[in-house]
């Protein structure tokens, strides 16, 4: 699976949206985007994937560049609740479903 | 509907001990996995089960762990003996996976291990 690069931390303020973005220049045209997240304390959440174009759910927004070299997570109102490291996988047709995590982005949320 | 549960939470053993962990998947979930996760790095897999068969295994240290997954539904991964770096968090995540669609993994709590 092709190795993505994120920044290793973010800041934000409360209600502000929120941009953490991820490269995966070797992305391979079957890959698919997912973000995962994990609050402290806790195993990792699902939050959103995508293959080629934009995603939004009542998470959060997936976008996508056009050569899909680099995808933007979009957290459009920050919350306190959203403070996690937030981890950027891409998964490939073949690839058993299982998870490859790097160091991710921890974002802080401020009050 | 349940999520994933765990159990123990925490544990803590002597080095050359065993200890089991246990994970009850979501229901229908026919993929479970099994997760290390060291302080400060991202999750690691250690197994891989499609219903009570083995996907993959590659990272899992064989010389001291093990996991089954009987009848497909609950499974059990043990370590013996045990060492100092085995402490981390073992994370179970199960998912409806099949064949090359790729489904969101949920995971559980975790078991927080620590081997003095």
């Amino acid at each position: 699976d092709a190795k993505t690069t994120q920044p290793n931390s973010m800041e934000s303020n409360e209600e502000e949206p929120v941009h953490l973005p991820c490269n995966h220049s070797t992305i391979s045209g079957t890959d698919y985007i997912h973000w995962y997240r994990q609050l402290p304390s806790q195993g990792p959440e699902y939050v959103i994937h995508g293959l080629t174009s934009n995603v939004n759910n009542r998470m959060a927004s997936l976008a996508i560049a056009e050569d899909r070299k680099s995808s933007t997570l979009i957290l459009h109102r920050a919350t306190l609740r959203d403070a996690a490291v937030y981890y950027c996988i891409l998964i490939g047709l073949g690839n058993t479903g299982k998870l490859i995590f790097g160091q991710g982005t921890t974002l802080q949320v401020k009050p | 509907e349940a999520g994933v549960a765990q159990s123990p939470r925490y544990k803590i053993i002597e080095k050359r001990q065993s200890v089991a962990f246990w994970c009850n998947p979501i229901s229908g979930h026919a993929t479970l996995y099994w997760y290390q996760q060291i302080l400060g790095q991202g999750p690691k897999l250690l197994i891989q089960f499609q219903n009570n068969g083995v996907v993959d295994d590659s990272q899992l240290p064989k010389d001291r762990f093990s996991a089954e997954r009987l009848k497909g539904v609950d499974s059990t991964l043990k370590i013996q003996p045990a060492k100092l770096e085995d402490s981390a968090v073992y994370l179970c995540a199960s998912s409806s996976y099949r064949g090359r669609i790729v489904y969101e993994q949920y995971f559980g709590p975790g078991t927080r291990l620590t081997v003095t």
